[in-house]
């Protein structure tokens, strides 16, 4: 009975580069959430997604950054033309309703831009 | 809009000593509120909760009670070990969205 599956645990990308961070939820859960955790801080909301459907994008910065939950397959946040900036810890949660109660995080992706 | 504020840390402890970590909140109403722990290298792990005014949350030896009077759920251990070394984090659930609003987090170092 997997958790949520978060890959690649670590990545190392340059500045300019596309960044593919990969989430599987719990089985049985619909309901995929992604936060971003910068040095020395606590966890910010990105994006929250169910199946096919973004819910609600209002943390994900403007430009750069795309998530998208298919059908079939992991959730997947895209960062376009990394810069130093984005080096972080990214971390996705899964829940069967609607969260935030009932949350499971994934052991999340440390990106960092060189 | 709501927040969470945590003391700062790190918080440096020897075995079987106190632990309180204070935290205090900003909310409109009473939501439920959190505790998670994050183990080096690990994602967050929900250690307790109360979902309403006056709750105890309890786990592991950890206790936090819900106080709306102070608007406060300060995490507190009569007897810390080594493996509780971690960074945790206070949270409530963001009014209007399916998300956590988190405090900054508090490392706690434990040395034998």
């Amino acid at each position: 009975n997997a958790g949520v599956m978060q890959n690649p645990r670590h990545l190392v990308r340059r500045r300019g580069q596309e960044a593919r961070l990969r989430c599987s939820p719990m089985k049985g859960h619909s309901h995929v959430y992604w936060y971003r955790q910068l040095p020395e801080e606590g966890l910010k909301f990105m994006v929250y997604l169910q199946k096919e459907n973004i819910i609600d994008e209002s943390g994900m910065p403007k430009e750069r950054f795309s998530a998208e939950f298919p059908k079939e397959g992991p959730s997947i946040l895209r960062i376009q033309q990394v810069v130093r900036g984005d080096s972080a810890a990214y971390f996705c949660a899964s829940s069967h309703d609607r969260g935030p109660i009932g949350y499971t995080f994934g052991s999340g992706t440390r990106l960092t831009v060189v | 809009g709501d927040s969470v504020t945590q003391m700062e840390g790190p918080v440096t402890l020897s075995e079987e000593a106190f632990l309180t970590i204070n935290c205090t909140y900003t909310a409109t109403g009473y939501p439920s509120l959190f505790w998670y722990v994050q183990y080096p290298g690990e994602g967050l792990q929900l250690l307790l909760k109360a979902t309403k005014a006056d709750d105890k949350g309890s786990n592991k030896g950890f206790e936090a009670t819900y106080r709306k009077e102070t608007t406060s759920f300060h995490l507190e251990k009569g007897s810390v070990q080594v493996s509780d070394s971690a960074v945790y984090f206070c949270a409530l659930p963001d009014t209007g969205r399916r998300a956590l609003t988190f405090g900054s987090g508090t490392r706690l170092q434990v040395q034998p």
